[in-house]
């Protein structure tokens, strides 16, 4: 149990386009879910947060219309990275929390690759 | 403020070899920590959580402790297949971003 999936594992998009990026809980109802990134040889860098139903809430630092994450249901969450620039190049990481009985446990999902051209 | 600190950053051992990593917190209300593995290029595969102090659990070759300010996670004769880096992250509230330390390198020859 407990698995999450992230589509696609890599994409590639030219500079200035946007890029959608899904985060799937397999077989459970996740209440929250979190979007990361990180770069080569570092830790993991919380982006956002979502519920279910609600608004994210993005860390400080973190450009909100730049990306939009929506959470319409307990097993989707999206990040869209929109007008993408090479700086935006990076591993994308989400993780979702909710699997009954461990409500502090969270499980990731594989990544994504993003490389903007 | 909480903070997840790991240590060493980067441990090289020989196949059987074998020791422990080291995570300590300072993290107020502590709900769970977390091991992680993380191989090059995948997301962080869950390995242990746990709850209280004196809490041990153990899975192949690895076990996790953890007391009131640190935990441990042991590898005991580690083979090159355990090569990856392993997370530490802790939490104080359900439904919250984990607290991530920077991680431990570990390295196994044969």
């Amino acid at each position: 149990g407990a698995v999450v999936s992230q589509h696609p594992s890599w994409v590639i998009c030219k500079s200035g386009t946007s890029v959608k990026i899904e985060c799937r809980s397999l077989d459970f109802q996740a209440t929250t879910m979190f979007w990361y990134r990180q770069f080569p040889k570092q830790s993991l860098m919380l982006m956002a947060t979502s519920n279910e139903g609600s608004k994210a809430t993005y860390e400080q630092g973190v450009e909100k219309d730049k990306f939009l994450i929506n959470h319409a249901s307990l097993t989707l969450s999206t990040l869209t990275v929109t007008s993408a620039h090479p700086e935006d190049s990076s591993f994308y990481i989400c993780s979702a929390t909710g699997l009954a009985g461990r409500a502090y446990e969270q499980y990731f999902g594989p990544g994504t690759r993003l490389t903007v051209t | 403020e909480d903070q997840v600190t790991q240590s060493p950053e980067a441990l090289r051992l020989q196949e059987g070899e074998s020791s422990s990593l080291n995570c300590s917190y300072t993290v107020s209300g502590l709900r769970g920590l977390f091991w992680y593995r993380q191989d090059p290029g995948k997301g962080p595969e869950f390995l242990f959580t746990l709850y209280s102090a004196g809490e041990e659990k153990e899975k192949e070759r690895l076990k996790a402790t953890l007391t009131k300010k640190e935990s441990f996670l042991h590898i005991t004769a580690p083979k090159p297949e355990d090569s990856a880096t392993y997370l530490c992250a802790a939490t104080y509230q359900a439904g919250t971003a984990l607290i991530f330390g920077k991680g431990t390198t570990l390295s196994v020859s044969s």
